[in-house]
């Protein structure tokens, strides 16, 4: 089965530039989270989704920051204009926590994103 | 301060040693709890859930404190695979989907 695939792995990109970061979920999973991580703060929940709505977002940033879930199997992380200070690892994750509710969350391999 | 806290390390120990980590979380109404492993530069994974009896996996046993609020890892017999960055997780009640993360502790075992 594939898990949860994330693009692009890589990112090295110029102060003031868009940056778009894409997940895609694994099937069946109605959770998708996005998450930064750095060496500072850790891994941090900036938004997630439950059945396409964004459920909680109170750990994006600020307004540069954005995200979309348009349907069930497909994510976007859209940082306008991008900072130096946003050069971290992101990572997507989905779950599916079921009649049991335990929220295993299974995440992609992440994108390392640098900005200059 | 964080919402959970644990020693970054790192632990560095030979292998066939016992070690064991600890973490504690500040909120009262926090409801389920899990070790997830993080080797480097790769992806969290579950590692155990732990549940308030205790609970062992192989050489990996987890252990809760509620009163103290603390959670429990203790590792028999380290591997040099048993390398990662272990981080503690919890989740509270009305937002079971959503998980909060510590900043992990790093283990290095060696030869």
């Amino acid at each position: 089965d594939a898990g949860v695939i994330q693009s692009p792995r890589h990112e090295v990109t110029e102060m003031g530039q868009e940056v778009t970061l894409r997940c895609k979920p694994i099937s069946g999973h109605d959770y998708l989270f996005w998450y930064r991580q750095t060496m500072m703060r850790g891994l941090e929940l900036l938004i997630y989704f439950n059945n396409n709505v964004p459920i909680d977002d109170s750990g994006m940033p600020e307004d540069r920051f954005s995200a979309k879930m348009p349907n069930a199997s497909f994510s976007t992380l859209k940082i306008q204009p991008s900072e130096p200070r946003d050069s971290a690892v992101y990572f997507c994750a989905s779950s599916n926590p079921g009649l049991a509710g335990v929220p295993t969350q299974y995440f992609g391999p992440g994108t390392r994103l640098l900005v200059l | 301060r964080k919402e959970v806290e644990q020693d970054p390390g790192p632990f560095n120990v030979p292998e066939g040693a016992t070690v064991a980590f600890n973490c504690t979380y500040s909120n009262s109404a926090s409801q389920s709890f899990f070790w997830y492993r993080q080797d480097c530069r790769k992806e969290p994974k579950l590692l155990m859930s732990v549940y308030s009896s205790g609970n062992e996996d192989g050489r990996f046993t987890a252990q809760l404190n509620r009163a103290s609020q603390y959670i429990s890892l203790l590792i028999r017999d380290s591997k040099l695979s048993d390398s990662a960055t272990y981080l503690c997780v919890v989740t509270h009640t009305g937002t079971a989907s959503k998980l909060t993360f510590g900043t992990g502790t790093r283990l290095q075992v060696t030869l």
